[in-house]
């Protein structure tokens, strides 16, 4: 099942606002990851990160893999209509380098 | 083609019957994934081929459900005596395959199945 806590489960929010969204565990993961899916898509990634502490930047996301590797989060900055989807947090768990563990996912909708 | 293909997209059974759900991973990509991904939820992992073999199949729910790749490349889920249950998007993805994991997975649009 689920070992992945993602919240919020749903945002509203304005063109323009910022927006930031989370994930915890109670287990340690090697690799955090961020996708996000459309409808009647699969999942596209977005961030990938590697090491505990690691911040990094693709355009106006940013995401962060926590100190105790038990936790990350993503930010995106002056949302766009386009950003409209669900977005989901992924982690490969200490000892598996392939097997992907999901959130169930954050609904974000942009009100133009 | 440039990305992971996936047929049907959609696909309608009666409960009971027998179905393939078909996999093209994008050309080159040595490792397979299958997860399962019901309304409202992130997908969940089913199983992981690196080449021809199936080398961690545990996610799978139960013996109804098995996934073969003979030659590397196409994938075929099938699951027998399908079930309402069943019912939710099977997803395929692929990477690179290279030795010690942590590898971007790519994902396919999905197949939707709906069991009556």
């Amino acid at each position: 099942g689920q070992q992945l806590n993602q919240s919020p489960q749903s945002m509203f929010i304005q063109e323009g606002e910022d927006v930031s969204m989370n994930c915890t565990s109670s287990s340690i993961f090697n690799t955090w990851l961020w996708y996000k899916q459309d409808p009647g898509e699969g999942p596209v990634l977005l961030i990938a990160l590697y090491k505990a502490g690691e911040l990094t930047s693709n355009g106006r996301l940013t995401a962060q893999f926590g100190i105790t590797r038990k936790d990350s989060f993503l930010n995106i900055s002056a949302s766009i209509p386009s950003d409209v989807g669900i977005y989901f947090c992924a982690g490969q768990l200490r000892g598996s380098n392939y097997k992907l563990t999901f959130g169930k996912g954050t609904l974000l909708t942009v009100n133009p | 083609g440039a990305g992971v293909s996936q047929t049907p997209s959609n696909k309608v059974t009666e409960k009971g019957k027998y179905v393939e759900l078909r996999c093209d991973p994008i050309s080159g990509h040595t490792a397979l994934y299958w997860y399962r991904q019901s309304l409202g939820q992130g997908p969940e992992f089913l199983i992981y081929f690196q080449g021809t073999g199936a080398a961690d199949d545990s996610g799978l729910p139960n013996d109804r459900f098995f996934a073969v790749r003979p030659e590397g490349s196409v994938s075929t889920l099938k699951i027998q005596r399908t079930e309402r249950g069943d019912s939710a998007v099977y997803l395929c993805a692929s990477s690179q395959g290279l030795a010690g994991g942590l590898e971007t997975q790519y994902f396919g649009p999905g197949t939707r199945l709906l069991v009556l």
